[in-house]
């Protein structure tokens, strides 16, 4: 299957701070993507989803002001978590479809604020 | 609101075993359903696909079926192993391919 890259895989950063997450498609086009977390022992909630070249659609209750998502190009979007707090730890994962049905993920992000 | 729920929530067999993971949906108008398996700390795995104009996959040991009429799908697993060993995670999409119903997932332990 398609390989989609996603880094890091873990950080740590003060609360207060941004972090910038980054997913790739490394062998197709991906004209979609979307991006979920995920809290322990729970299953995966979509948070946006971007189209290349246009801006992210959120989901309710996700503000977009916090999650900056850019997706521009075919092969790269970014998750900038702004102004980090605790409450902001999870695990983030991106997936990514090339217009196909099948939807392809990274490996997530551990993110942790301390 | 589309809910989808996952039963069991743990399962844990002895090695060899066939096993069978279930995962029903509130709405059935699923269009495409996709089976992923979860290792832990790690991102997802696909498995199999289920296409709108099928109803069942299959891949190696693994069987996936849809039945839309009811909203439910099952992933069976033949021969189990201890390498099988993951968290399960069904999801179904919408029409228009944008937004995926994961489910809680299916812990499952095999055990040598």
């Amino acid at each position: 299957g398609a390989v989609v890259s996603q880094h890091p895989s873990r950080v740590i950063c003060k609360s207060g701070t941004s972090v910038k997450i980054e997913c790739r498609s490394l062998d197709f086009q991906a004209t979609t993507m979307f991006w979920y977390r995920q809290f322990p022992k729970q299953s995966l909630m979509l948070m946006a989803t971007s189209n290349e070249g246009s801006k992210a659609t959120y989901e309710q209750g996700v503000e977009k002001d916090k999650f900056l998502i850019n997706h521009a190009s075919l092969t790269l979007s970014t998750l900038t978590v702004t102004s980090a707090h605790p409450e902001d730890s999870s695990f983030y994962i991106c997936s990514a479809r090339s217009g196909g049905l099948e939807a392809f993920f990274g490996q997530g992000t551990r993110l942790t604020v301390v | 609101k589309q809910e989808v729920t996952q039963i069991p929530a743990a399962l844990s067999v002895p090695e060899g075993e066939n096993l069978v993971l279930n995962c029903s949906f509130t709405d059935s108008a699923i269009y495409n359903l996709q089976w992923f398996r979860q290792d832990p700390g790690k991102g997802l795995t696909s498995l199999l696909l289920i296409q709108s104009s099928q109803r069942e996959q299959t891949s190696g040991r693994l069987n996936a079926s849809l039945d839309k009429s009811s909203g439910r799908s099952t992933l069976y697993i033949a021969a189990s192993q201890p390498g099988d060993s993951a968290t399960y995670l069904c999801a179904g999409s919408s029409y228009n391919f944008n937004k995926f119903y994961f489910g809680s997932g299916t812990k499952l332990n095999v055990k040598p």
